[in-house]
């Protein structure tokens, strides 16, 4: 089953406009990640935050987590349209040893 | 540093025979997880392994699907016989332990495309 569930499914912005992706997943955990896909390609790991941060960057990424509410957002500011791909969340539940996905979001930049 | 190798790319089989993907881990990695991801679905576990020990097989379809992981370096995973719904890509990941933990990212190869006639 998936654990964390991302909002919107899709998402199509032009270039140089900021893109928002949001996860929200069910049980406590250690930490959650966000990957980046393009397509026919393998997963790429961008950022991970722990269940103790709050907020994270990593150049043109911010992370925020809120575990009280079990979401997690993810912006792209200045966005490119390398930046086109899938956008998955995921987690490692507290207690446990395997990685979750959601269903991602698929974010398409248009030049 | 060379990253998760994975073989073959792409396989076309018809339902009922029998297929196997081949993946090497990053050297030193302890862990390695073998996801299926259905067209526009999330990556779904189906087994991890730590050295060569399996960690969780819980969604492995064991009447069909077998893994092992010689050695505790890379990995097979075979389906016999395969159905339609197998078709899928087939990712293979590995990460390292720091303080008996997994240090959390999981580095990925670039999959192996499977379509089931």
């Amino acid at each position: 089953s998936q654990q964390g569930e991302e909002d919107p499914q899709a998402l199509s912005i032009q270039e140089g406009e900021n893109a928002t992706m949001n996860c929200s997943y069910k049980t406590s955990i250690n930490n959650l990640q966000w990957y980046r896909q393009n397509s026919g390609r393998g997963l790429v790991h961008l950022i991970l935050i722990r269940s103790n941060e709050r907020e994270k960057h990593s150049g043109r990424l911010r992370v925020t987590l809120d575990t009280s509410k079990k979401s997690s957002s993810l912006l792209i500011t200045a966005s490119r349209a390398a930046d086109t791909a899938s956008y998955f969340c995921a987690t490692d539940r507290t207690g446990g040893f395997k990685t979750i996905f959601g269903a991602g979001t698929r974010l398409f930049v248009k030049a | 540093e060379a990253g998760v190798a994975q073989s073959p790319r792409y396989k076309i089989i018809e339902k009922r025979q029998s297929v196997a993907f081949w993946c090497n881990p990053i050297s030193g990695h302890a862990t390695l997880y073998w996801y299926q991801q259905i067209l526009g679905q999330g990556p779904k576990l189906l087994i991890q392994f730590q050295n060569n020990g399996v960690v969780d097989d819980s969604q492995l379809p064991k009447d069909r699907f077998s893994a092992e992981r010689l050695k505790g370096v890379d990995s097979t995973l075979k389906i016999q016989p395969a159905k339609l719904e197998d078709s899928a890509v087939y990712l293979c990941a590995s990460s390292t332990i720091s303080g008996g933990k997994n240090t959390g990212e999981l580095f990925f190869g670039e999959g192996s495309r499977l379509t089931v006639l």
